[in-house]
């Protein structure tokens, strides 16, 4: 199967700044890569799929970018409800679903 | 509303069995994948396996294979796990999602509210 790695595991930001996430699959994905937004106690919730198509709803400040193996997850101005877990989820029509690890959003 | 609604929390003791369900509403349950997705303690997302109610054909990941058993029955819209012999390290949050198309994989749009199941003696 094909594993994704996110990093960092944790980020330290504050209110308005600008972060990244970077995921990384095992092999090429093409674009078929999505980001999940989790807060303690409740289900994931859809950001971003094939890549960098924003899903309905969702603020413009999250942009997803990437193709093949990288991509990235960017918060443009980081708001206090971003604090948050973030995960990227690989659906390859070829293999499983793979979810990295996640990336805990934290307040600096 | 497209929406998922998963069974209450259970507490069991290690080797009882156990099944925990997922009924979807507001769209046409057997046309569209379910998925299984667990999250033990303070830990990430791990996708267990996938089912269409349509045919009851079903897909595990490796690591959940032999392990649990999904099901379905279209009749009345509702997805089950089960397990045959607890054990401790069952301990987790247990998720169904619904995959956006009914197509080969997509994205997970719709989640259940997930389902705490407790393993402990």
């Amino acid at each position: 199967d094909i594993q994704m790695t996110q990093s960092p595991s944790t980020l330290s930001a504050s209110v308005g700044d600008r972060v990244t996430i970077t995921c990384r699959a095992s092999q090429s994905l093409g674009s078929w890569l999505a980001w999940y937004q989790q807060k303690p106690g409740k289900a994931p919730k859809l950001l971003i799929y094939k890549a960098s198509s924003l899903e309905s709803g969702v603020p413009s400040r999250f942009s997803g970018s990437g193709s093949g193996t990288e991509f990235t997850l960017t918060i443009s101005s980081l708001q206090p409800d971003d604090f948050a877990t973030y995960y990227c989820q690989q659906y390859n029509r070829f293999s499983n679903y793979t979810f990295g690890q996640g990336t805990k959003l934290e307040i600096k | 509303e497209e929406q998922l609604v998963q069974s209450g929390a259970e507490v069991k003791k290690p080797g009882e069995s156990l099944k925990i369900s997922c009924k979807g509403s507001g769209y046409s349950f057997s046309s569209y994948w379910i998925a299984w997705v667990r999250q033990m303690p303070e830990k990430g997302l791990e996708w267990m396996g996938i089912i269409y109610p349509g045919d009851s054909y079903t897909r595990y990941s490796p690591s959940f294979q032999g392990q649990v058993t999904i099901s379905a029955d279209k009749s009345i819209s509702t997805a089950y796990l089960q397990w045959s012999s607890l054990k401790a390290s069952d301990t987790a949050m247990y998720y169904c999602a619904r995959p956006r198309s009914n197509g080969g994989l997509d994205v997970f749009d719709i989640w259940g509210q997930g389902t705490m199941v407790t393993v402990s003696s």
